[in-house]
């Protein structure tokens, strides 16, 4: 049962175009979410995060958007660059616990 | 500061074997926490600490043991090792579960 899910394996941008990359889940006791970006070879390291009684965090190019009732979170990176080209994860927490989605793989082209 | 340390980068085991893969933090963060990665699965987190002598499962515990004796050390156990543990092993650390989460680079596992 996956409680978190990136529908879509994989996306292509543009450079300098925004990257929408998308997070569904399942348990409404989820109380705090955070987006991961992974390089091949390393550990993931962190972008950013937002609680559930928010709907929207920024940081620089990094916005990311929740819809408690749709029970959808987003990850938007304006513009983007060729540097972004990674996997990314969303990932939701509760009691203690951290469940990640399968990734998706970002490829930003020149 | 080193950050998140994990030993082996790489490892060969056959079936049956056991190992232990290290995991040290020099940050002083309670919580810690293990996970492997597999193709088209995510992470999936093993166990999790928050505090010394205090451990629990994660999603996907079976096959592995874990101990919490000091802040800095979270070792993770494979008892008799099977094919199926095949896997890039991280190891994290944090201030509390919900804090962004600092990851070693991982452990490349294969169990022949």
């Amino acid at each position: 049962d996956q409680q978190v899910k990136q529908n879509s394996p994989s996306l292509s941008v543009q450079e300098g175009r925004i990257s929408i990359l998308n997070c569904d889940y399942t348990n409404s006791m989820f109380d705090y979410f955070l987006w991961y970006k992974k390089y091949p070879a390393e550990g993931p390291t962190f972008l950013i995060s937002i609680s559930s009684i928010k709907d929207k965090n920024e940081d620089g190019r990094f916005t990311v958007f929740l819809n408690k009732s749709a029970k959808h979170l987003s990850l938007h990176i304006v513009p983007s660059q060729p540097g972004d080209s990674a996997v990314y994860f969303c990932a939701a927490y509760t009691a203690s616990k951290l469940t990640f989605g399968t990734g998706t793989r970002l490829q930003v082209t020149l | 500061n080193a950050g998140v340390t994990q030993t082996p980068k790489f490892q060969v085991l056959k079936t049956g074997q056991s190992m232990t893969l290290q995991c040290a933090q020099d940050m002083n963060h309670e919580y810690m926490s293990w996970y492997r990665q597999d193709p088209g699965m995510g992470l999936r987190l093993i166990h999790y600490s928050v505090g010394a002598g205090i451990t629990d499962q994660g999603e996907v515990p079976n096959g592995y043991n874990v101990s919490r004796s000091t802040t800095e050390d979270f070792p993770l156990r494979l008892l008799s090792a099977a094919p199926s543990q095949t896997s890039v092993y991280f190891c994290a650390s944090s201030l509390g579960g919900y804090n962004e989460q600092f990851f070693g680079p991982g452990t490349r596992l294969t169990v022949l």
